[in-house]
């Protein structure tokens, strides 16, 4: 069983649609979730953090749950910048030089269209 | 903004040649990484790097070795290339902090998309 693991999608969808991407992971001491975003031949950069509590960031937001160890990404309101490969990030680490040693699920990709 | 450059975008070369790519960043990050991500598979850690002249293995070190003699540079060395070490390679650095999520932002190079033939 992969460490972190995706849907790979294709997800296409119309603008203005809600998707929602779920990430699952097997460590279950991991400390921390991330959800990046990939642009086509580009780098990975953060697209936000993921709290316990839930988190929201304008159309965006990210849910943890611990017990099942999943994952989740809501994009509400979807514009065709959206267009990426969204990337489920786990951090196992418990400290000392584990800090920062990510884990990448495989990416959902998403496409927008008009 | 915290600048993490790959000296190369694009490389191509032959099977059994020894590769370097570099990688810089300019802000006093400690912790260095090094990825290949490849269709289907996603991010995978080759090597990383916590301090100068530290390195530790990642998930998939074998064919490849690192150097970190200086805190901005970390490089990562295909002593005999082979094909399927065709791939995009990524550098990252870690930018640390206070608080427990902070340590865990990676800041991304622009990938060297290697070919060996």
């Amino acid at each position: 069983r992969k460490e972190v693991e995706q849907d790979p999608g294709p997800f296409n969808v119309p603008e203005g649609a809600t998707v929602a991407f779920n990430c699952t992971y097997s460590n279950s001491a991991s400390q921390s979730f991330f959800w990046y975003r990939q642009d086509c031949r580009k780098e990975p950069k953060l697209l936000m953090s993921v709290y316990s509590s839930g988190n929201e960031d304008g159309r965006f937001t990210a849910q943890l749950n611990r017990a099942s160890q999943y994952i989740s990404l809501l994009i509400r309101d979807s514009k065709l910048s959206d267009s990426a490969t969204y990337l489920c990030v786990v951090n196992a680490g418990a400290g000392g030089t584990s800090y920062g040693k990510l884990t990448f699920g495989q990416g959902t990709i998403l496409t927008v269209h008009p | 903004d915290v600048k993490v450059t790959q000296s190369s975008r694009y490389l191509v070369k032959r099977t059994g040649e020894k590769v370097f790519l570099e990688c810089v960043q300019d802000m006093d990050h400690e912790n260095m990484f090094w990825y290949r991500q490849d269709p289907g598979l996603g991010l995978r850690l080759i090597y990383f790097s916590y301090d100068v002249k530290m390195k530790e293995k990642g998930d998939i070190p074998e064919g490849y070795s690192v150097s970190r003699e200086k805190k901005e540079r970390f490089s990562l060395i295909l002593e005999s290339a082979s094909t399927n070490q065709t791939s995009m390679y990524l550098c990252a650095s870690l930018q640390g902090g206070g608080s427990k999520v902070a340590k865990n932002i990676q800041y991304f190079g622009a990938g060297t998309r290697l070919s060996v033939l």
